[in-house]
């Protein structure tokens, strides 16, 4: 089985630019989820996806992060304009999340973003 | 908010020795709780995890304790091995607000040789 395939791996972006990185989860998984993870920290949630609805982006900074996943598949987590803070790791995860309640995430390798 | 607290946040043990990391949360819902293992460069990998209607769960050297009542969990590694150095997450999944999953801060594992 695949795992969850991200790209690009490594971006360097100077502030006030944008980026957009790219998630495949693992085939047949219903949620999918996008984590910033700053060094030296656990990772934190921006949003979760349920198929292709919104489940919760209660900590995504909504006037420069945008996120979309399309026919429920793959997701795009966009930074527009990028701040020095947002350097970090960005890591996508999928999970079955079966009507059992199966909470198991599945990581991808992550996004590093450096913001000069 | 909810919150995961972990300690410690480094370890550092001899090559055959047992390491215990400590997490407490904060949301009596929660109801799964996961450990992840994440080695330099990659994502965290799931190793194993327990859930609110078990005590304990032992997967060869790796085994978790629950207290719900304390709400504590804690990761036990027996024998450990070079191998095992990485940063481990414990984390706390709760069903409100569709299932969202808090993780702790990381412990920085040293084994050494």
């Amino acid at each position: 089985e695949a795992g969850v395939a991200q790209s690009p791996r490594y971006k360097i972006i100077e502030k006030r630019q944008s980026v957009a990185f790219w998630c495949n989860p693992i085939s047949g998984h219903a949620t999918l989820y996008w984590y910033q993870q700053i060094l030296g920290q656990g990772p934190k949630l921006l949003i979760q996806f349920q198929n292709n609805g919104v489940v919760d982006d209660s900590q995504l900074p909504k006037d420069r992060f945008s996120a979309e996943r399309l026919k429920g598949v793959d997701s795009t987590l966009k930074i527009q304009p990028a701040k020095l803070e947002d350097s970090a790791v960005y890591l996508c995860a999928s999970s079955p999340r079966t009507s059992g309640g199966e909470y198991e995430q599945y990581f991808g390798p992550g996004t590093r973003l450096t913001v000069t | 908010g909810e919150n995961v607290e972990q300690h410690p946040s480094t370890l550092s043990v001899q090559e055959g020795d047992s390491a215990v990391i400590k997490c407490t949360y904060s949301d009596s819902a929660s109801n799964y709780f996961p450990w992840y293992k994440q080695e330099l460069g990659k994502g965290p990998q799931l190793i194993i995890d327990i859930r609110s209607n078990v005590g304990e769960k032992k997967d060869q050297r790796i085994a978790v304790t629950l207290n719900k009542t304390a709400k504590h969990f804690s990761l036990h590694i027996t024998e450990t091995q070079p191998e095992d150095s990485a940063v481990y997450f414990c984390a706390a999944s709760s069903p409100t607000g569709g299932f969202k999953t808090i993780f702790g801060a990381g412990t920085r594992l040293f084994v050494k040789a």
